[in-house]
């Protein structure tokens, strides 16, 4: 079945370490998207990709950089720059075209915590 | 980006319908409306979308008001898999910017 995969589900890591989170899809969908969601709270946007090669940052993309050098993977990389990295952080991936009305469809996401 | 507006939590018995509210009073013509909700420690699950007219699906129905300020996720007999964040966003366009508030809450009382 096609759908979306994070990974690790959990990671720890020490204050001042990046960590990437990966992300992979075998939907064939063009549009990708890394978000983040504290306790009791919504999802916010990191940033989000159109197309392979191309990405443009979200609501809050300080801290955070990613790269889009093949359709399947959009791995988001938090920085030691991030001041609260311990969070919740999901991947969705979409269809192009007809952008508004393409469901996102999400992976399970990543369950980060910095110490 | 347009706004959506949702309660915080609502209520329901098993085996009940639920109406969950959306109102989006700002929202443009090209905009869709989703609906998606999201089980604890889960990734959201898309649940229905539609743009002017009523929708059904095995999940959901929704219902969209004529002047399209707001919609109505309707869900015909909540079980207690119901229970979930439900969330109420606005897709518009070729805009890939897509703005996620709280939601709603919904407890189903067995």
């Amino acid at each position: 079945d096609g759908g979306i995969t994070q990974s690790p589900k959990y990671l720890f890591r020490k204050e001042g370490q990046n960590v990437t989170l990966s992300c992979e899809q075998n939907l064939n969908h063009d549009a990708m998207y890394w978000y983040r969601q504290d306790p009791g709270q919504g999802l916010r946007l990191i940033y989000y990709s159109q197309i392979v090669n191309d990405f443009q940052k979200g609501d809050i993309a300080e801290g955070y950089s990613v790269s889009r050098e093949k359709k399947e993977s959009f791995p988001l990389t938090v920085t030691s720059a991030q001041k609260n990295p311990t969070a919740f952080y999901l991947c969705a991936s979409s269809k192009a075209e007809g952008v508004g009305g393409s469901p996102l469809h999400f992976g399970n996401g990543t369950r980060l915590t910095v110490t | 980006d347009a706004k959506t507006t949702q309660p915080n939590s609502m209520e329901s018995n098993e085996e009940e319908p639920v109406h969950l509210p959306c109102n989006h009073s700002t929202i443009s013509g090209t905009d869709y409306i989703h609906w998606y909700r999201q089980l604890p420690s889960q990734g959201p699950e898309y649940v229905i979308h539609g743009l002017t007219s009523n929708v059904n699906n095995r999940m959901a129905s929704l219902a969209i008001a004529e002047d399209r300020k707001s919609s109505t996720l309707i869900l015909h007999r909540a079980t207690l898999r119901d229970a979930a964040v439900y969330y109420c966003i606005l897709s518009g366009g070729s805009n890939y910017k897509l703005t996620f508030g709280k939601g709603t809450l919904l407890t189903v009382n067995p």
